[in-house]
């Protein structure tokens, strides 16, 4: 049962420290998104790519946060520094990108809190 | 881009009751639309797809045109589908943006 795996599942640090969260996406997924969730914004998101390019970090802020894809077996989203309104949960969901049918397949997620 | 809007963030019903979670879109052509579910600590997975007009756990949903909605029902709501529900447009070639989810309470 092929799955998406994220590290780590829990990260606690302090303000201006750096993070970085990692996924795995599913053997064979061409396209890879990254997605925080907070109670007040429901799922954003943040980066995605397709073939290990990057299509679209316009909801990353860029100041503090990349996102990188150095190979097809690795995704990363790096917080430097950190703050405290970054606490949430960060997925990443990969999928096949079949125009109109893809269904995304979403790790556990990264549950990240700043103090 | 292809927009989809999920007015309500709580919904609360009690178990035996109908239950609908609304969701439009605001694209043309010919919408493909998904329902997500995340239940508590778990991972969002796939609840189902427009294209496959099946039933999932006792949930269906139609794709309206004339009201461009795709909105998540079930006639007798269950505790254990309390949970976060999210509609979404499929991914392949463009960025996926998902509607601000609906939190479903289903109280005993």
């Amino acid at each position: 049962d092929a799955r998406v795996t994220q590290t780590p599942r829990h990260k606690v640090t302090e303000m201006g420290q750096e993070v970085t969260m990692r996924c795995q996406p599913i053997l064979g997924h061409n396209t890879v998104f990254w997605y925080r969730q907070t109670m007040m914004q429901g799922l954003e998101l943040l980066a995605y790519f397709r073939n290990r390019a990057p299509l679209d970090d316009s909801g990353m802020p860029k100041d503090r946060f990349s996102a990188e894809m150095p190979d097809a077996t690795l995704a990363t989203l790096k917080i430097q520094p950190s703050e405290p309104r970054d606490s949430a949960v960060y997925f990443c969901a990969s999928g096949s990108g079949r125009m109109n049918t893809g269904e995304l397949f979403f790790g556990e997620g990264s549950r990240l809190t700043v103090l | 881009a292809q927009r989809v809007t999920q007015p309500e963030k709580l919904l609360s019903v009690f178990k035996g009751a109908p239950v609908e979670l609304k969701c439009n879109y605001s694209y043309s052509g010919s919408p493909e639309l998904f329902w997500y579910v995340q239940y508590s600590r778990q991972r969002l997975q796939l609840l189902l797809r427009h294209i496959s007009r099946e039933s999932i756990k006792g949930f269906t949903a139609d794709l309206n045109k004339g009201e461009t909605s795709f909105h998540l029902k079930k006639p007798f709501a269950q505790e254990e589908d309390s949970a976060m529900y999210y509609c979404a447009p499929p991914e392949g070639g463009f960025k996926t943006i998902f509607g601000a989810g609906t939190r479903l309470f289903v109280k005993a």
